[in-house]
């Protein structure tokens, strides 16, 4: 993601198809990866996680890829529903830093 | 929620007063976290605590200062507000200092007129 509100990215999906958003992170050093989703004003809710020690995860419906060659994060969301709209933040741990580092988020719509 | 609440969910103050936000959880959560929320710059970590009356700077500190006096409750305190400070605020919990997820509070709307 690169920004969030007005400049924020953006992906349109059928009801239905599958959707990727995708997230590049800052600290090589990081060893826990993190996806929230947040609806309109509300917090961030956690949707899945993963340690750098896998490459992908299952959840429900929703898959984290991990690349730490290239330090890239993605969230697969099969079979898209109307209640998925929201803006998507990934989120890295470790590294030195205490608390979350966030990304700017991405802003998923759903096209019925 | 996690069974966190912030206090004032809004709230529109003038430049130069003080502030203070108030999360309250019920978790018995060790670390608790003030994040700030802005178009443009996503979540951004402003302080915390890793215990009673043990709190740490984060990103964005300047202008802000916190307290714990018990486990359940983290204040963050604008001394004196400024339009800079115009966000959304967001209280977080967790369990360990690192490597683990945090719950979220429902944010609280702060508008410095």
């Amino acid at each position: 993601g690169e920004s969030v509100g007005l400049h924020l990215p953006t992906l349109s999906v059928q009801e239905g198809d599958n959707s990727i958003i995708n997230c590049a992170y800052s600290n090589s050093a990081s060893d826990y990866f993190i996806w929230y989703k947040q609806e309109s004003g509300k917090g961030p809710q956690f949707i899945i996680d993963i340690r750098s020690n896998m490459d992908k995860r299952q959840g429900q419906r929703v898959t984290v890829l991990l690349n730490k060659t290239v330090k890239h994060l993605s969230l697969q969301i099969a079979a898209t529903q109307p209640g998925d709209s929201a803006v998507y933040f990934c989120a890295e741990s470790g590294g030195g830093a205490d608390g979350l580092t966030f990304g700017k988020g991405t802003h998923l719509i759903i096209q019925p | 929620d996690a069974g966190i609440t912030q206090s004032p969910r809004h709230k529109v103050t003038e430049t130069g007063t003080p502030v203070t936000l108030r999360c309250h959880q019920t978790e018995n959560h060790r670390y608790m976290y003030w994040y700030r929320q802005d178009p443009g710059h996503g979540l951004r970590l402003i302080h915390y605590s890793y215990g009673v009356k043990d709190t740490d700077k984060g990103e964005v500190s300047d202008g802000y200062s916190v307290s714990r006096s018990k486990t359940e409750d983290f204040l963050l305190t604008l001394e004196s507000a400024t339009s800079s400070q115009t966000s959304v605020y967001f209280c977080a919990i967790s369990d360990l200092r690192m490597n683990t997820e945090a719950f979220f509070g429902q944010g609280t709307r702060l508008t410095v007129v």
